[in-house]
């Protein structure tokens, strides 16, 4: 399978515990995406990155939230000290930008983090 | 503030009915009107896109109308199947920009 890979697929944590989740974006890819999905809500941007910089960030990511995109290949979205809300489905995109075109973003299948 | 407004919420038709699904916005900047499908526990997957200097766009059974003057696009779905039964999602963004702003779900149920 080439597409968007996430691991781990769930994830359940005690509040106050960090965590940290991976995505693989398809290998040709150049941006990468981090939304954040809850129960019968649409996706919400985090952050995203070229390559390995990562250029924009939403005001959904708290300081608790860093993300890392170290090779411009895979991806790491840690979360510190989670807290109840944090609960949701993490999902991961990636897209290839070419100059002048819109990028068709490619989802993953998302994490689903449940903090008790 | 919610930068695309999604209705209905939920959606029950019969197979071979033709659910429609309607999103709204604001933002005139916009200018990439993607749907996406997305089954329970997998992430949303392109249906179909459109951009608005076309009316319409067909995609085997799918077709999105668009209209610029009212901010507001549709997806129809033609003959639809019990396996079109997902929940589906419209956004927007700029084709210069960098992220989807995605509508808040319609439910679909088809009954066979």
């Amino acid at each position: 399978d080439t597409g968007v890979s996430q691991d781990p697929r769930h994830k359940i944590t005690k509040r106050g515990q960090n965590v940290t989740f991976r995505c693989d974006p398809i290998s040709e890819h150049n941006r990468l995406y981090w939304y954040r999905q809850t129960l019968g809500q649409g996706p919400e941007f985090l952050t995203y990155f070229q390559n390995e910089a990562q250029l924009e960030k939403s005001r959904l990511l708290s300081d608790r939230f860093s993300a890392e995109r170290p090779k411009g290949s895979f991806s790491t979205l840690e979360i510190q000290r989670t807290e109840q809300g944090d609960s949701a489905m993490y999902l991961c995109a990636s897209s290839l930008n070419l100059a002048g075109t819109t990028d068709t973003q490619y989802f993953g299948p998302g994490t689903r983090l449940t903090v008790l | 503030q919610q930068q695309v407004k999604q209705s209905p919420q939920s959606l029950i038709v019969q197979k071979g009915g033709i659910p429609i699904i309607n999103c709204a916005y604001e933002n005139t900047a916009f200018d990439y009107f993607p749907w996406y499908q997305q089954f329970p526990g997998k992430g949303p997957a392109l249906l179909i896109a459109i951009r608005p200097d076309v009316s319409e766009k067909k995609e085997g059974r799918f077709t999105i109308s668009f209209n610029k003057s009212a901010k507001q696009f549709s997806l129809h779905i033609m003959d639809s199947q019990p396996g079109d039964s997902a929940t589906y999602f419209c956004a927007a963004s700029r084709v210069t920009g960098n992220q989807f702003y995605f509508g808040t779900g319609t439910s679909l149920t088809v009954i066979p």
